[in-house]
């Protein structure tokens, strides 16, 4: 099975770099994504990632190690509009996506 | 190209009524999935649907939720009787075909149970 976790909550001031970090095991592997939702909203895709190694787009930035099960958001030049919750899943079988909890970040002027 | 349309927005039964939720995927997109997303709580997978078929409906509770696909018309995600525990937001989020992790999610309907 698949098992997701990452924090609850974290906080950042405004300008700030924040990095928010994820954990899974699966049973295989077939990339994994991050999501941004803010309250209220739809989640938006943010990055897929399959290979190791960075990836940046923009402000935003995430890391994959797969032989560590481990994964991380970057997101740099924190603005205010960065508050929202921040979805890690991974692909379950039949396509489907297995999210964890998510992270609330909240940004602070 | 207008984007997966949830209806309604917000919905509000009292309990033991049923909820219709419906879901029109992107246009040339004919995978539809269901996920509940409870307060504070992470998405959920309930069901993945294509046309006409239930591919995977492991994430459903076995009473009172159905969903369907139809040829013709949105995805509907179906509750019966409802109790206060349902209330939660539902997600459709619908890909194409051979693309199948390339979601795009709608705006969710809000369900209230009181």
């Amino acid at each position: 099975g698949q098992n997701i976790d990452q924090p609850t909550e974290m906080t950042a001031t405004e300008g700030a770099i924040v990095q928010i970090n994820c954990t899974y095991q699966t049973s295989g592997f077939n990339g994994l994504f991050w999501y941004q939702q803010h309250a209220g909203e739809a989640p938006t895709f943010l990055s897929y990632n399959v290979l190791d190694g960075l990836e940046e787009k923009g402000r935003f930035s995430s890391f994959l190690s797969r032989s560590k099960g481990y994964s991380y958001l970057l997101l740099k030049e924190l603005q205010m509009k960065d508050s929202a919750s921040y979805l890690c899943a991974v692909p379950g079988n039949t396509d489907k996506l297995i999210f964890g909890t998510g992270t609330r970040l909240q940004v602070f002027p | 190209n207008a984007g997966v349309m949830q209806n309604p927005r917000h919905l509000v039964r009292r309990r033991g009524q049923e909820a219709r939720l419906r879901c029109s995927p992107m246009k040339g997109h004919s995978h539809v999935y269901w996920y509940r997303q409870l307060p504070e709580e992470g998405l959920k997978f309930m069901v993945y649907l294509q046309k006409e078929n239930i591919i995977d409906e492991s994430g459903m509770p076995k009473e009172r939720f159905s969903a369907e696909f139809p040829k013709e018309g949105p995805s509907i995600l179906r509750i019966q009787q409802v109790v206060r525990g349902d209330s939660a937001a539902y997600f459709c989020a619908s890909s194409p075909p051979g693309q199948s992790y390339g979601y795009t999610f709608g705006s969710g309907t809000r369900l209230t149970v009181v």
